[in-house]
């Protein structure tokens, strides 16, 4: 079935530090993948999306870019700040009898020190 | 702000009692989706409603039900609660789950409940 594997935490940078965030999936098809944030005490909020193969998605200086041959949706961005610090979720939607409800990764906590 | 809301934001109860919570999606969005978010299970779909019907169903204990009112709010209810059932439940809401992959979840803040 669906699934998401993520990189676990916690992941501990100090600032303007470069962030990788490993994300692979399986599912049949193709996909749509997302990167969601939780801030402390906060609901999901999306970050970025991509809905087909090579397809980049950027926010807020994050990028991830849709990788169909190795099946992966890392996220990345250049230059940390305190204020990313969260827990982010890789999760993917699929075609078919499961569209629509999201699969997530298992979350990876991002702490960032000045 | 996603536009999402839910209510209450906590929630304390005993083992065996039943709660219900409630979801406001987005204005103009007519699919609701719960998740159940826990330290061991981590994020999982519950249970998806389009204009209130039932449209997908993971995997969502028989105590728990939902449902989608026609003014589009929603509502999951917990019942025979055990301590296992100690999570944050989010709702999320959506335009529509007919066009493949392309429109946005939008979750709400959550409810955190805690069965004592």
């Amino acid at each position: 079935g669906d699934s998401v594997t993520q990189m676990e935490g916690p992941v501990t940078l100090s600032e303007e530090a470069f962030l990788t965030i490993n994300c692979t999936y399986t599912a049949t098809g193709y996909p749509s993948l997302f990167w969601y944030v939780q801030y402390p005490g906060e609901g999901l909020q999306l970050l970025l999306k991509a809905t087909k193969a090579d397809d980049k998605g950027s926010n807020k200086g994050f990028e991830a870019t849709y990788r169909k041959e190795t099946t992966s949706f890392h996220l990345e961005k250049g230059s940390v700040q305190v204020s990313d610090s969260a827990v982010y979720f890789c999760a993917l939607r699929g075609r078919g009898s499961t569209l629509g409800r999201l699969y997530f990764g298992r979350g990876t906590q991002l702490t960032v020190w000045p | 702000d996603s536009g999402v809301t839910q209510t209450p934001k906590h929630l304390i109860t005993a083992t065996g009692q039943r709660v219900t919570l409630r979801c406001s999606p987005r204005s103009g969005d007519l699919s609701v989706y719960w998740y159940q978010q826990s330290l061991d299970q981590g994020l999982q779909f519950l249970i998806q409603y389009y204009n209130g019907e039932e449209r997908a169903k993971g995997n969502i204990l028989e105590r728990f039900s939902a449902q989608q009112f026609p003014d589009l709010h929603s509502e999951l209810n917990l019942s025979s609660l055990e301590l296992g059932d100690s999570a944050l439940y989010f709702c999320a809401s959506s335009v529509t789950p007919t066009r493949a992959g392309i429109e946005t979840q939008y979750f709400g803040p959550g409810t955190r409940l805690l069965v004592l």
